[in-house]
């Protein structure tokens, strides 16, 4: 099981702000990343999966970066809307391809 | 697609009975189904990786004869919490993966379990 931090633990942000927050893991023996996005009373969603060093994924208003290097990732929101409000998980896999789950970064969007 | 489904999303016990879970991919053949189980404010904890056909793979510290898996069809995995205790309330939450997709988990919508 990875040690998996993610932070911060919650958020609330104005309509309309940008915002970020971070998942970090062990770098060693790493295979690949997965953003999940967890609406209230609905089933966690997948986001994006990354796997190389650099990558950089991005649907609509919504962006991640990978450095497998220093263990991190880093997820962005432009111009956040109500309808962003979720848990943000994040989930490395390392060498035995399951991924361990971060408690998730709590997202609130005010109108 | 890729829609799973889990059964029941919420059920009451009283503490000794059996409470049985399903989770079902819908539109699709699921090679592998995870379980996982949530406490308060805590991170997806695996229990336990299910098969077709193969007995389940159980986390460490997961009893196996307290969590019975059963994995019996592409589209059907069973947890079946065997005497139930209050200390086994929790979030239950079950994923699959395709054979084509191995990395990508899609989530059914979890069940909360409570014991009295």
């Amino acid at each position: 099981i990875l040690n998996v931090e993610q932070s911060p633990q919650s958020l609330h942000v104005q309509e309309g702000d940008s915002t970020n927050f971070t998942c970090s893991f062990p770098s060693s023996n790493f295979y690949a990343l997965h953003w999940y996005r967890w609406e209230t009373a609905k089933s966690p969603e997948a986001l994006f999966v990354m796997t190389l060093n650099g990558d950089e994924k991005k649907k609509g208003r919504i962006s991640a970066t990978l450095n497998t290097k220093e263990g991190y990732s880093y997820l962005y929101i432009k111009g956040s809307q109500p309808e962003d409000s979720a848990t943000y998980l994040c989930a490395p896999t390392g060498g035995s391809y399951i991924p361990t789950f971060g408690r998730g970064t709590s997202l609130i969007v005010h109108p | 697609g890729a829609v799973v489904s889990q059964h029941p999303s919420r059920v009451i016990c009283k503490s000794g009975t059996s409470v049985k879970i399903e989770c079902r991919s819908l539109d699709f053949q699921a090679t592998t189904m995870f379980w996982y189980r949530q406490f308060p404010k805590q991170s997806l904890m695996l229990m336990a990786t299910s098969n077709e056909g193969s007995k389940a793979t159980y986390e460490q510290g997961v009893e196996k004869d307290k969590f019975l898996i059963n994995h019996a069809s592409l589209t059907l995995s069973t947890l079946t919490v065997t005497s139930a205790h209050p200390e086994d309330s929790s979030f239950y939450i079950c994923s699959a993966v395709t054979s084509g997709d191995t990395d990508t988990q899609y989530f059914g919508p979890g069940t909360r379990l409570t014991v009295l």
